[in-house]
């Protein structure tokens, strides 16, 4: 597609439940990246994928945090366990192969992750 | 690591007159990227401008253009004629040449407010 598309929209959960959350990147990009935006507005990088590949891992909280770009599907965050500092807007974004000399970074919309 | 600084927590500005939005960072790196973001209450990360380190020449979209110092490490955004649309979080954001450096580090933001 031409827009980064992300799902749900907005989640809701229990301390200690799961969270999934979906990313269907630019069509033709190579690269989409995963940030969190917690509500004082900061951004912070979770990780990124050339492809199927991780890129690079240096935001993620492993212990709880995983997340993949499997071919053919949407990629994915997951959160096991979450706590209440997990509620955040996750934005998921993509960028072309370096190779065709742009390098900016398209936003979805975000998923809203509202922990209770 | 690279910072990125946005002095400026809230702006407020009068339509159809002029505004700038400060942005300086931080880094090691010769070659990089720089750009300025909106964010509207929908929350939706729309880019507004990029200038890439190694031209001299700022970038300009429409009413819309910076201020690059690459010596002053400083990035300055200018509204010219501000619409009521223009009303947003604005976010600077650097993103280096390769490797790790590929993701967005972001500024803290400026809140603008365009009135009547």
């Amino acid at each position: 597609g031409e827009e980064v598309a992300q799902t749900p929209k907005h989640l809701v959960r229990g301390e200690g439940q799961k969270a999934k959350l979906y990313c269907a990147p630019i069509k033709g990009h190579s690269y989409v990246f995963w940030y969190q935006q917690v509500l004082k507005n900061e951004f912070k990088f979770l990780i990124s994928f050339q492809n199927e590949n991780v890129f690079d891992e240096t935001g993620m909280p492993k212990e709880r945090f995983s997340a993949k770009c499997l071919p053919n599907s949407p990629c994915s965050l997951e959160i096991q366990a979450t706590k209440l500092e997990d509620s955040a807007v996750y934005f998921c974004a993509s960028s072309p192969y370096r190779g065709t000399g742009t390098d900016t970074q398209y936003f979805g919309p975000g998923t809203r992750l509202t922990v209770l | 690591a690279q910072t990125v600084t946005q002095s400026q927590p809230e702006m407020s500005v009068q339509e159809a007159e002029t505004v700038t939005l400060s942005c300086t960072y931080d880094t090691s790196e010769n070659n990089y990227y720089l750009f300025w973001y909106k964010q509207p209450p929908s929350r939706q990360m729309i880019l507004v401008i990029r200038q890439e380190a190694y031209k001299q020449q700022n970038a300009t979209e429409n009413r819309f253009s910076v201020n690059f110092q690459k010596a002053a490490k400083s990035f300055s955004l200018k509204i010219s004629d501000s619409q009521l649309g223009d009303t947003a979080m604005y976010f600077c954001a650097f993103r280096g040449e390769t490797g790790t450096a590929s993701k967005l580090t972001f500024g803290t933001g400026t809140r603008l407010q365009v009135t009547l």
